[in-house]
């Protein structure tokens, strides 16, 4: 049972628009939700989190917005750029025991067009 | 500031053969550690991971073990490689109370 999901496999968006990535999840218990950008034959790299006890956290062209009633979240860049095109991971934690549990969606790859 | 390295970055082995991947962590210390699959196509898949020297968990059963030997080191390895171990394999860290994971370069290997 996947617990965290990434409806969109893939996703193209015009250079200079918004793209906004999605990202649902079941376990309530979830506390910390992170994105992370992965180019090909490359580790991924972390871009940017949120805590549950906020709604919002901005970095730059990056925003994430959570909606904890709805149990989605949302990675926002504006504006697109074509280094922005590779595979987004959204990511949620929780605390299982004395440690702390990470749970990945299965990534939407997104193409920013010139 | 806290760098991850691995090797080797790129791994063709017959099936059978043995395999290490190695991952070392500088900059921190008592780190917890992490060793992750992608397989072509698929998410992150996490196969173990470590709080501490000789402390290994593994997520899912399979041919792979891990062991840590050192607190800042974290090897993968099988004593017969099958097909189905081909993919791209991520060790990551993370401080021990942290919620961020910081992922090495990768490595690829391709089981013939």
């Amino acid at each position: 049972d996947q617990q965290v999901k990434q409806n969109s496999p893939s996703l193209s968006v015009q250079e200079g628009r918004i793209s906004i990535l999605n990202c649902d999840y079941t376990n309530s218990m979830f506390d910390y939700f992170l994105w992370y950008k992965k180019y090909p034959a490359e580790g991924p790299t972390f871009l940017i989190s949120i805590s549950s006890i906020k709604d919002k956290n901005e970095d730059g062209r990056f925003t994430v917005f959570l909606n904890k009633s709805a149990k989605h979240l949302s990675l926002h860049i504006v504006p697109s750029q074509p280094g922005d095109s590779a595979v987004y991971f959204c990511a949620a934690s929780a605390l299982a025991g004395n440690n702390r549990k990470l749970i990945w969606g299965l990534g939407t790859s997104l193409a920013v067009n010139p | 500031s806290q760098t991850i390295h691995q090797w080797p970055a790129t791994l063709v082995q017959p099936v059978g053969s043995p395999l290490s991947l190695e991952c070392t962590v500088e900059g921190t210390s008592n780190p917890n550690l992490y060793w992750y699959r992608q397989a072509a196509g698929r998410g992150l898949q996490l196969l173990f991971y470590s709080v501490g020297i000789g402390q290994i968990s593994s997520e899912v059963p399979q041919n792979l073990s891990a062991s840590r030997p050192q607190d800042r080191q974290f090897i993968l390895s099988s004593k017969k490689l099958l097909l189905s171990d081909s993919g791209f394999y991520l060790c990551a860290w993370s401080l021990n109370s942290g919620n961020t994971i910081y992922f090495g370069e990768g490595s690829w290997l391709t089981v013939v």
